[in-house]
């Protein structure tokens, strides 16, 4: 089955405390991105890559880390977490080829306290 | 840069009946998509329809079709026979095709349907 699986679905942890969430894709796709989605806001970009090894910021980078070693997998690592972190985050991937079409993962509620 | 409007927060429609979430949207880009997603309570992000600049008819899924009016830059969803499932959070979003792939979202539509 086509899908973008991200790892775990629900965090709580606490400031300071380096993590990982992982996001994977079986598409081939080229075209990676993560959201985060806070409310009355949408969602917004982070980082994105366009393939292996090319990643770059999006809307709102500041305090997250991304790396694009595989074509599959699309991690978000936060160093050092903070409480204005604390979203719903999202991965997304998609073939370049129109109509463009992005699948979404299931989402990772991050709380940090 | 890309900037999607929705004005409506919230929106109240009587099952079985049609109702039209707002979107309008701003761009430079020539080239460009238009999508509508569905979030439900649960979270996930549910693609309903896609309409591109360049499509000469509106786009249709199911019950769910979008109103594209070019000159008015206004990208409208709507939804045909409400059903109770359909209560969800609406997002109008957009792509522009000369810039990085990046999907910007309005900040949603809060649809409930009434029995």
């Amino acid at each position: 089955e086509a899908q973008v699986t991200q790892n775990p679905r629900y965090l709580i942890t606490v400031t300071g405390k380096k993590l990982t969430v992982t996001c994977s894709q079986n598409m081939n796709h080229e075209y990676m991105s993560w959201y985060r989605q806070d409310p009355g806001l949408g969602l917004r970009q982070i980082y994105y890559s366009m393939n292996v090894e090319v990643t770059d910021k999006g809307d709102v980078p500041e305090g997250y880390k991304v790396s694009r070693k595989e074509k599959r997998n699309f991690p978000l690592i936060l160093e050092s977490p903070s409480p204005n972190q604390t979203s719903l985050y999202f991965c997304a991937s998609s073939l370049y080829k129109r109509p463009w079409r992005p699948y979404f993962g299931p989402g990772t509620r991050l709380t940090v306290t | 840069a890309q900037k999607i409007t929705q004005t409506q927060p919230g929106m109240f429609v009587q099952e079985k009946e049609a109702v039209t979430l707002d979107c309008t949207y701003d761009t430079s880009d020539q080239s460009y998509g238009l999508f509508w997603y569905k979030q439900p309570s649960s979270g996930e992000m549910i693609f309903l329809i896609y309409q591109g600049s360049y499509d000469e008819q509106n786009a249709t899924e199911g019950r769910y079709s979008l109103n594209f009016q070019k000159a008015r830059k206004s990208a409208n969803l709507v939804i045909s026979a409400s059903q109770l499932g359909d209560s969800a959070m609406y997002f109008c979003a957009m792509v522009g095709y000369g810039s990085n792939y990046k999907l910007t979202f309005g900040k949603g539509t809060l649809l409930t349907v009434n029995p």
